[in-house]
């Protein structure tokens, strides 16, 4: 089953903060994020296991509630190079190791 | 240090044709993934493979559609008699055979069917 992100789109100024949501109605083992620019592959962010872990670098962050099934990726004092799509893919676990992803969230940094 | 390799990046097809998608995956990684990406679209799950077998194919129509990853080579993405709906990105990727490893993918292949 798909996830579900939020918001679908979001149109920032430079410096100012997002916040994207992923959640899933079955329980899972790990989330990954991928931001992914238009015509080109998806780039791999970041990676959470279960276990309510949370992950950063840079200005980007993220953190995954096992019990909620959810997970939030925070861009703080987002820069131009933060645009594009943003993805998460989530992994049930068991033998099932493929990624099911979000249908995205589309970020635009404005000067 | 390569990274997934897919080629070719680009390709036009009439319509009834057979395409031909390949992946070379990283270095050290032997499990593949075929991913499908309909313009505007997310990433949708086809087919994982680990090499010589497929493990998980829920993703692949059930027509038309197959993919190997032999013993020596690099995986194929097969799709037979392309219509128009086929045309989309089809990305691959790949990962090391330890578990809850990230997944790489490659700068996809655009197929285009005309």
């Amino acid at each position: 089953q798909q996830p579900v992100q939020s918001p679908q789109a979001v149109i920032l100024r430079e410096g100012e903060d997002a916040v994207i949501n992923c959640s899933s109605s079955k329980a899972l083992y790990s989330v990954h994020w991928y931001r992914q620019k238009h015509g080109e592959a998806p780039v791999f962010l970041m990676i959470l296991l279960k276990g309510g872990e949370q992950k950063g670098h840079d200005k980007i962050s993220a953190s995954f509630n096992e019990k909620k099934q959810q997970s939030s990726l925070y861009l703080t004092a987002s820069q131009l190079s933060y645009s594009g799509t943003y993805f998460c893919g989530t992994e049930i676990g068991g033998s099932a190791r493929q990624l099911t992803f979000g249908s995205g969230t589309q970020l635009t940094v404005l000067p | 240090n390569a990274g997934v390799m897919q080629n070719p990046r680009h390709l036009v097809r009439r319509r009834g044709q057979e395409a031909r998608l390949r992946c070379s995956p990283m270095k050290g990684h032997s499990h593949v993934y075929w991913y499908r990406q309909l313009p505007e679209e997310g990433l949708k799950f086809m087919v994982y493979l680990q090499k010589e077998n497929i493990i998980d194919e829920s993703g692949m129509p059930k027509e038309r559609f197959s993919a190997e990853f032999p013993k020596e080579g690099p995986s194929i993405l097969r799709i037979q008699q392309v219509v128009r709906g086929d045309s989309a990105a089809y990305f691959c990727a790949s990962s090391p055979p330890s578990t809850r490893n990230t997944i790489y993918f490659g700068e996809g292949s655009w197929l285009t069917v005309v």
